[in-house]
């Protein structure tokens, strides 16, 4: 059974760093790209980039472009989300996914439950 | 901004039809071929309930269905069911080296 499970909730500070994490199980990890996804409170879904664990190959959206940092360690299966100084306006729920091997392949079939960050000093 | 327009919200009664619209208002979209429809109920995280514009994925309803017509693309419930209210997003593809994917403004969808 295709898994991605994601870590747990944090309550961090503005200007703190975070990495959250995004492992996936029953399936060949490297070979389907991954992808991020940012929901603000009460808010639509947002794409913030995607990497393909096999060779590391990112990319982002504009929008996220230097705001964050993706990464992966295949030999764990998990891949990663990270801030070097965290904002508010980070507050979200952050969703990673696997894209599909469906048809053109560029749809997101599973997802993981969501990991909720909340800055706030 | 999203350059994926949806209305934001849509009503139906039990057993109707309704239609979502997914409008492209973004030449940045390139050709708009790789549509992707997403249900997300509150609390939980999106599934994928139609891709490449019209296809199901094994497990989706029949009750479901997509289309695209020039730069609009569409999503059908038939049959609307209480366990279809929720929220809608339509996702589009491009192959560009920077921007890969758009999310739509998202439609929620209400059950009368």
């Amino acid at each position: 059974e295709v898994q991605l499970v994601q870590s747990g909730a944090e309550v961090k500070k503005p200007g703190e760093s975070l990495k959250i994490s995004c492992k996936g199980s029953g399936y060949s990890f490297t070979r389907y790209w991954i992808g991020w996804v940012r929901q603000m409170p009460g808010k639509g879904l947002e794409w913030m980039g995607i990497i393909y664990p096999g060779d590391s190959d990112i990319r982002y959206s504009p929008s996220f472009q230097g705001q964050v940092t993706i990464s992966a360690d295949k030999s764990i299966s998990t891949a990663y989300l990270q801030w070097s100084s965290l904002k508010a306006s980070d507050t979200a729920m952050y969703y990673c996914a696997r894209r599909c091997s469906c048809g053109s392949g560029t749809s997101f079939d599973y997802w993981g439950q969501g990991t909720l960050v909340t800055v706030s000093s | 901004q999203s350059a994926l327009t949806q209305p934001a919200s849509v009503s139906g009664s039990p057993g109707q039809s309704i239609t979502i619209s997914c409008t492209e208002t973004s030449s940045d979209v390139g050709g708009y071929n790789y549509v992707s429809w997403y249900q997300q109920h509150p609390g939980k995280a999106p599934k994928l309930m139609i891709y490449d514009v019209s296809n199901r994925p094994s497990g989706v309803s029949n009750r479901f269905s997509g289309s695209k017509s020039g730069n609009t693309a569409s999503l059908t419930i038939s049959g609307l069911q209480a366990e279809d209210e929720a929220d809608y997003y339509c996702s589009s593809y491009t192959s560009s080296s920077t921007l890969n994917y758009v999310f739509g403004t998202g439609t929620k969808v209400t059950v009368l």
